[in-house]
């Protein structure tokens, strides 16, 4: 069965350290892997999108990385802000030519002063 | 700004009754995803659209259906409502099928069904 799994559920950090959240899929055939952020009561925004080939991609203070041979991807997010609290999302292709789409539940960060 | 809108933010309806909620893509994009956001699930995929016509389904109830319109604008019908169809309903956009381009979502329709 294709499940995306992802920890910790939830996370509480001072503004300005570092965290990593994880994510290990059992999605087969592997296409990509999306890190998004939602932040509560909007639409989930994308972050990066990782193919096969891809271990690691930044966006700003996002970087994900992927090894597909353990099929676990993480997102450290380095200096975390106030506005880094929400939930990210780890999202798995399933496929090459559908759109099997497979969601994790999240990780919801907060992140204090 | 994502450009993609869905109405109403919020929609509040009794047991049984029928609603529909709207979805303008993103402008360019081809593609319009359906999502549900439960309180403690993940975002569960119902169905897509490609340029008018039916692309993939998912795990959506015969209870609800959907379409493309020619403009691209899609809707969502959902009827004989149930208290546990009460969740965020999500429209997303890409420019192909979704394979490689990143989605881009609508800030939602959360029901609620008293």
């Amino acid at each position: 069965k294709n499940q995306v799994e992802q920890s910790p559920q939830s996370l509480i950090i001072l503004e300005g350290k570092n965290c990593t959240l994880q994510c290990n899929y059992t999605v087969s055939p592997f296409s990509n892997l999306r890190w998004y952020k939602q932040d509560t009561g909007r639409g989930p925004v994308s972050l990066t999108i990782m193919t096969f080939s891809e271990n690691t991609k930044s966006n700003g203070r996002y970087t994900a990385t992927l090894d597909a041979d353990t099929k676990q991807s993480s997102l450290h997010i380095t200096a975390s802000q106030l506005s880094d609290s929400a939930s990210y999302i780890c999202v798995v292709s399933a496929n090459q030519a559908g759109t099997a789409l497979i969601f994790g539940k999240g990780t919801t960060l907060s992140v204090s002063s | 700004d994502s450009g993609v809108t869905q109405t109403p933010k919020h929609l509040i309806t009794a047991t049984g009754q029928r609603v529909t909620l709207r979805c303008s893509p993103r402008s360019g994009d081809l593609s319009v995803y359906w999502y549900q956001q439960s309180l403690d699930q993940g975002l569960q995929f119902l169905i897509q659209y490609y340029n008018g016509e039916e692309r993939a389904k998912g795990n959506i109830l015969e209870r609800f259906s959907a379409q493309q319109f020619p403009d691209l604008h899609s809707e969502l019908n959902l009827s004989s409502l149930e208290l546990g169809d009460s969740a965020l309903y999500f429209c997303a956009s890409s420019v192909g099928t979704g394979h490689g381009s990143p989605l881009h979502f609508g800030n939602g329709t959360r029901l609620t069904v008293t």
